[in-house]
């Protein structure tokens, strides 16, 4: 069974940084690309970043580009995401997603967790 | 990145058939048959319910399909059931290496 598990998420203030972290299991994790959506409090979904099999590329939100960077271990099966500069805008519940075609980077994501919620405020 | 823009709402009555637009640009959805969607119930998780305009993932009934004309590409769900009820989503590659999705649209079955 697919599992993506986030954590990593909480209060920090404006300017501040966190590393969310997305483990997963259940699925060759090397073969897939793998992404991050976000969903602030009440709206509708917001792509923010893939990486590819390798980690070779990535690709960002302009919302988050320059601030936010993904990265993989595939020896851990493990999926992170770098936020800086974060921003209130930055709340939402942030998703960790699994690409369904193996060995492509297309961001159609058939698993995803359950989130991890990040609140920027003072 | 301007967001793909879908209806706030449709509804319909079990047994009938809905329709949800989702309209882009000549630079996401008009260019590419890279459509996907999603279905969100309240509380949970996206689900993908179709890519590349109009296929289905594995498990996902055939009474959702999809279809795409211009720069406007469209999900129908035919024989309605209230677990239907949930938000869709679409969602496009765009010509800037990146993706957008849609504002969502909110599905009530009466």
């Amino acid at each position: 069974e697919v599992q993506l598990l986030e954590s990593g998420g909480g209060l920090v203030q404006p300017g501040g940084s966190l590393r969310l972290s997305c483990a997963a299991s259940g699925f060759t994790f090397k073969d897939y690309a793998m992404g991050w959506v976000r969903q602030a409090p009440g709206k509708g979904l917001e792509w923010v970043s893939t990486i590819s099999v390798s980690a070779d590329s990535t690709y960002y939100a302009d919302s988050v580009k320059g601030r936010f960077t993904l990265s993989r271990d595939n020896s851990k099966k493990t999926l992170s995401l770098q936020m800086n500069s974060l921003r209130p805008e930055d709340t939402a519940l942030y998703y960790c997603a699994k690409d369904m075609e193996s060995g492509y980077t297309k961001s159609d994501f058939n698993y995803w967790g359950r989130g991890t919620l990040v609140i920027v405020s003072s | 990145q301007s967001a793909l823009t879908q209806p706030p709402s449709v509804s319909g009555s079990p047994g009938q058939s809905v329709t949800i637009s989702c309209t882009g640009t000549s630079s996401d959805v008009g260019r590419y048959d890279r459509v996907s969607w999603y279905q969100q119930p309240p509380g949970t998780a996206p689900k993908l319910i179709l890519y590349d305009v109009s296929d289905r993932p594995s498990g996902v009934p055939d009474r959702f399909s999809g279809s795409k004309s211009g720069n406007t590409a469209s999900l129908t769900i035919s024989g309605l059931q209230a677990e239907d009820e949930a938000d869709y989503y679409c969602s496009s590659y765009s010509s800037s290496v990146t993706w957008v999705f849609g504002g969502g649209t909110r599905l009530t079955v009466l």
